[in-house]
């Protein structure tokens, strides 16, 4: 299976910050990789896909860049409702993999 | 609006059985793949398991192979997901998602809890 590293699991920002989350494959997956968000007691909602591509809804001032094993999600200036765990996910082969996530905390 | 609403879910011992649903609204359900994904704290979120648009096909992550079974019903636009021989290590949250390898909408999460 390919292994999903996101780092740093947690950080703390304030309102208006510029926040990068990285995430690396243990095998190169192109540009199959996958954002998400989760809110407490919440299912995740669907971020980013193809690595840089900005699913219908989602706000411009999130970003994904990245091809082959590393990836990044930027959120340009953070917002109150931005606070929450993002996970990445590899779409290149069964069976769909996950990191384990990053928190961003107030 | 597309919505996937859950039920099911629930206590049961070791060995022990149990199904959860899944049912989706707003879409052609009978157009998309479905999946159960399930969630802890220490593993975090893990893929279980996926069916295609028909249910002719269904593929399962190893660690569940044997004891789940992933079926849909089209007509009741409907994903199930039926667990035998139950682990304590299979306690999690579990979520139906729509997609073919990427999961653009979820359930709202349904816990299951394996314990004597």
């Amino acid at each position: 299976d390919i292994q999903m590293t996101q780092s740093p699991s947690s950080l703390s920002a304030s309102v208006g910050d510029r926040v990068t989350i990285t995430c690396r494959a243990s095998q190169s997956i192109s540009n199959h990789l996958i954002w998400y968000q989760q809110r407490p007691g919440k299912g995740p909602r669907f971020l980013i896909y193809d690595a840089s591509s900005l699913y219908s809804g989602v706000p411009s001032r999130f970003s994904g860049g990245g091809s082959g094993t590393d990836f990044t999600l930027t959120i340009s200036s953070l917002q109150p409702e931005d606070f929450a765990t993002y996970y990445c996910q590899q779409s290149y082969t069964t069976p769909e993999t996950f990191g384990q996530g990053t928190r961003v905390d107030i | 609006e597309v919505q996937l609403v859950q039920s099911g879910g629930g206590f049961v011992q070791p060995g022990g059985s149990l199904r959860v649903s899944c049912v989706g609204s707003g879409f052609t359900f009978s157009s998309y793949w479905m999946h159960w994904v399930r969630q802890t704290p220490g593993e975090g979120l893990v893929w279980v398991a996926r069916v295609n648009s028909d249910g002719s096909d269904a593929t399962y992550a190893d660690s569940v192979k044997g004891r789940f079974t992933i079926s849909r019903d089209n007509v009741k636009n409907t994903v199930y997901l039926q667990m035998n021989s139950l682990r304590p290590e299979d306690t999690a949250f579990y979520y139906c998602a729509r997609g073919v390898s990427m999961f653009d909408y979820w359930g709202q999460g349904a816990l299951v809890t394996v314990s004597s």
